[in-house]
């Protein structure tokens, strides 16, 4: 069965960079697709981007260049970084496996303030 | 980006009722493969979306049928007949056909 585990600090100040791993049981991150998404409080929901089986990364121009995802194949873990967080970063994040997002983790709520 | 307009934001129904949920995208969702990228999720309180419909009208695995999907182009329709208290929640529209992927609004399903 795959398993997706998000894991990361809970709070984040303003200015500082949230990081987050993605741990991947029952499925190798070298096949696939795995992306990141977070909701806002609300329903508003954002595509982040990917990395793929390969390695190679996709993010959303809205993110510019604050994003990075990268990965850990021995771990079978991925990792989001994103930095210069402001409050509008407060969200829930989800770690989902793509391309189609069949599987996603739990999602851990980050809250970004001072 | 492609700006995805799913209606209505909010659906009262009645148990066994039948309810539509329409999503509608700025430009047409048809890919160069010839695939079109549109799926539905459903997020119950306290869980993480998942998956409902793939490709416009694939019913996920254990996914009853009494859901369905259908439409083309940039008109998409999510049908659920005989609504159990378990379809509660907020349903979402999702384009991976292009980048940015982009997600609809969200349509909150609850009793009447």
């Amino acid at each position: 069965e795959v398993q997706l585990q998000e894991s990361g600090p809970g709070l984040v100040k303003p200015s500082q960079s949230l990081s987050l791993t993605c741990s991947v049981t029952g499925y190798s991150i070298t096949s696939n697709y795995w992306g990141w998404i977070r909701k806002f409080p609300g329903n508003k929901m954002e595509w982040m981007g990917y990395i793929s089986y390969s390695g190679s990364t996709s993010y959303n121009p809205s993110l510019k260049s604050r994003i990075s995802i990268t990965r850990d194949t021995s771990k079978n873990q991925f990792f989001l970084q994103l930095n210069s967080v402001t409050t509008e970063d407060t969200a829930t994040y989800y770690c989902a496996r793509g391309p189609v997002y069949y599987y996603w983790g739990q999602g851990v709520m980050v809250t970004v303030s001072s | 980006d492609v700006l995805m307009t799913q209606t209505p934001v909010s659906l009262p129904v009645s148990l066994g009722g039948q309810v539509s949920i329409s999503c509608r995208s700025s430009q047409s969702l048809v890919h160069s493969d010839g695939n079109t990228y549109l799926h539905w999720y459903l997020q119950k309180p306290g869980q993480s979306p998942q998956l409902l419909i793939y490709r416009v009208s694939n019913r996920f695995s254990g996914v009853p049928d009494r859901f369905s999907g259908s439409g083309s182009g940039t008109d998409f329709t999510l049908k659920i007949s005989r609504v159990e208290p378990e379809d509660l929640g907020v349903y979402y529209c999702l384009q991976s056909t292009h980048f940015p992927y982009t997600f609809g609004a969200g349509t909150k399903l609850e009793l009447k």
